[in-house]
């Protein structure tokens, strides 16, 4: 069956470095996104990658290791702001997306 | 990026009655458009596929004479909750993925429709 695994609930502090790990084993593969999405609000996108390696976006990085089924956002200088949900989906060979089930990160002061 | 709208943003109806929301890309043409329910803290669940001009093609488990899907045109999709029961309460959010999409099926997400049934 097709499955993707996130932690459910993470906590860091406010300034520092956070990384969010997603397995996956899907059917097929066409790419893997992250979606952030806060409380009562529908989900934005964040990144997506479909090649091995290291994709930055300012203070957001997301990996892709296709070999190991395995994808990590890496939030740096973290803020208040960004207290939500993380959810990680990868685009199976039918180009339909299966979801995790999100990580709640929690930051702190 | 593209903009999706849905409406209404929430809703409250009785037991046993009807409640359409719509689901509109603003700035974009969607052949597809893509149905969610979310539950508190569980992830997207989708509901059923929209595609324009033809019949929706719903997910195992969801009733497709329950939850109605109507994809008129290139800019809006409908979802009808027929009939609609308190286990029916729950955020549903729709998505649409414009043609020349930079990202390769990328999905841009309308803000959501919170539906509580007494």
């Amino acid at each position: 069956g097709q499955n993707i695994d996130q932690p459910t609930e993470m906590t860091a502090t406010e300034g520092a470095i956070v990384q969010i790990n997603c397995t996956y084993q899907t059917s097929g593969f066409n790419g893997l996104f992250w979606y952030q999405q806060h409380a009562g609000e529908a989900p934005t996108f964040l990144s997506y990658n479909v090649l091995d390696g290291l994709e930055e976006k300012g203070r957001f990085s997301s990996f892709l290791s296709r070999s190991k089924g395995y994808s990590y956002l890496l939030l740096k200088e973290l803020q208040m702001k960004d207290s939500a949900s993380y959810l990680c989906a990868a685009l199976d060979s039918n180009y339909q997306l299966i979801w995790g089930a999100g990580t709640k990160l929690i930051i702190k002061p | 990026g593209a903009v999706v709208s849905q409406h209404p943003s929430w809703v409250i109806c009785k037991s046993g009655t009807s409640v359409k929301i719509e689901c509109r890309s603003l700035d974009f043409q969607a052949t597809t458009m893509f149905w969610y329910r979310q539950f508190p803290k569980q992830s997207l669940m989708l509901m059923a596929t929209s595609n324009e001009g033809s019949k929706a093609t719903y997910e195992q488990g969801v009733e497709k004479d329950k939850f109605l899907i109507n994809h008129a045109s290139l800019t809006l999709s409908t979802l009808t909750v027929t009939s609609a029961h308190p286990e029916d309460s729950s955020f549903y959010i729709c998505s649409a993925r414009p043609p020349e999409a930079g990202e390769v099926n990328e999905q841009f997400f309308g803000p959501g429709t919170r539906l509580t049934v007494l």
